[in-house]
């Protein structure tokens, strides 16, 4: 079945540090990838997507990048600041599917 | 813009009681989904509506029902409730299959039976 396994967490950082979030899925076909964030006491939000394989996702000075040889979908920011602390889920969506699944979620901590 | 409205927000039950958490979108949205929230566990989908008139278990179907009751609302309902179904809910909604699959949350039911 379909299934995506992240890195664990917690993640501690100090501010402007490098940050990846390993991601990796098992699906059949050609599934959308995700990754959702989620700040304290809400609900989560989509961060980026990639549909398509060799896709890269952006946002927010967050990158991911869809490489299908690898089955593998990281996380990526250059440079994290405080309000980036949260919890990050990576996801994935069958092709013309209903249902999407997630990773457990890898909480980020940034210190100033 | 509202987006996917969810009630109550806070809720304690007693084991054996009976309660239903709302939701409605605002979207236009066709699918809707709940999940629940658990420690280490991600999010877990108990039903889904893949369009008005239609319901499907999810991976944790066991001790609730759903309703759609129309496009924008799916409430879902614990019968009888269990300290197990302590957790946080989630409401979700998308267009549907034959798009980017993008989902939208409400904030989420913080839901403790004791």
């Amino acid at each position: 079945g379909n299934s995506v396994t992240q890195m664990e967490g917690p993640v501690t950082l100090s501010e402007e540090a490098f940050l990846t979030i390993n991601c990796t899925y098992t699906a059949t076909g050609y599934p959308s990838l995700f990754w959702y964030v989620q700040y304290p006491g809400e609900g989560l939000q989509l961060l980026l997507k990639a549909t398509k394989a060799d896709d890269k996702g952006s946002n927010k000075g967050f990158e991911a990048t869809y490489r299908k040889e690898t089955t593998s979908f990281h996380l990526e920011k250059g440079s994290v600041q405080v309000s980036d602390s949260a919890v990050y889920f990576c996801a994935l969506r069958r092709a013309g599917g209903f249902k999407t699944i997630f990773g457990a979620g890898t909480r980020l901590f940034v210190k100033a | 813009n509202a987006g996917v409205t969810q009630t109550p927000k806070f809720q304690v039950l007693k084991t054996g009681q009976s309660m239903t958490l709302q939701c409605a979108q605002d979207m236009n949205h066709n699918s809707m989904y709940w999940y629940r929230q658990d420690p280490g566990m991600g999010l877990r989908l108990i039903y889904y509506s893949a369009s008005e008139g239609t319901t499907d278990k999810g991976e944790v179907p066991n001790g609730y029902n759903v309703s759609r009751l129309n496009k924008r609302e799916f409430s879902l309902r614990l019968e009888s409730a269990a300290p197990s179904q302590t957790s946080v809910y989630f409401c979700a909604s998308s267009e549907g299959a034959f798009n980017t699959g993008e989902l939208f949350f409400g904030e989420g039911s913080r839901l403790t039976v004791l």
